[in-house]
């Protein structure tokens, strides 16, 4: 049980357009996902914190212009980045809350922007 | 503001060889404690966790005790096999029940050499 699923699991768009990533709970109900940002051989930074039917809670650095979240249901989340350009290639992961003290983790995105 | 540090590696070590990650932190109040283990091209999961001080988290042979006094949560295994290459890292939320994101380290490589 408590399983989050990530999609796509890597995705190379053009500079310039957006991409959307979806974090879905697929047996348990999340009011409040986590998207985190890993660069390569580096820690994962917490980007923002999603809240069904509210707006998200950006970390500070973060633009919420660029990186837009919509949390429209109690399992799904999504992740777009807007004009995408080569500096916003990364690993995405989600992350949801199944109970307490407990986080589960996607499988990650990883976006090449070329 | 909460920060985490641990080793950096990567670690090589002999099968059998026994395994320190050394993880300490910073936070305001009682944070809940974790370390999660990434295998490659997968996503985080969770090892072992701690919720209070004095706590020993524990699973496959891994554990961590939550030493408040010197705000550490090493991460220890007797005998380390070869399936035990990944990169680990350990992490801290001020709530631990979820509502909040966590707070990672940069991650240790460990490489098990047969």
């Amino acid at each position: 049980g408590a399983v989050v699923s990530q999609h796509p699991s890597w995705v190379i768009c053009k500079s310039g357009t957006s991409v959307k990533i979806e974090c879905r709970s697929l047996d348990f109900q999340a009011t409040t996902m986590f998207w985190y940002r890993q660069f390569p051989k580096q820690s994962l930074m917490l980007m923002a914190t999603s809240n069904e039917g509210s707006k998200a809670t950006y970390e500070q650095g973060v633009e919420k212009d660029k990186f837009l979240i919509n949390h429209a249901s109690l399992t799904l989340s999504t992740l777009t980045v807007t004009s995408a350009h080569p500096e916003d290639s990364s690993f995405y992961i989600c992350s949801a809350t199944p109970g307490v003290y407990g986080y589960t983790f996607g499988s990650g995105t990883r976006l090449t922007v070329v | 503001g909460n920060s985490v540090t641990q080793m950096e590696g990567p670690v090589t070590l002999s099968e059998e060889a026994f395994l320190t990650i050394n993880c300490t932190y910073t936070a305001t109040g009682y944070p809940s404690l974790f370390w999660y283990v990434q295998y490659p091209g997968e996503g985080l999961q969770l090892l072992l966790k701690a919720t209070k001080a004095d706590d020993k988290g524990s699973n496959k042979g891994f554990e961590a005790t939550y030493r408040k006094e010197t705000t550490s949560f090493h991460l220890e295994k007797g005998s380390v096999q070869v399936s035990d290459s990944a990169v680990y890292f350990c992490a801290l939320s001020d709530s631990g029940g979820g509502a909040d994101g966590l707070t990672f380290g940069k991650g240790t490589h460990l490489i098990i050499q047969p």
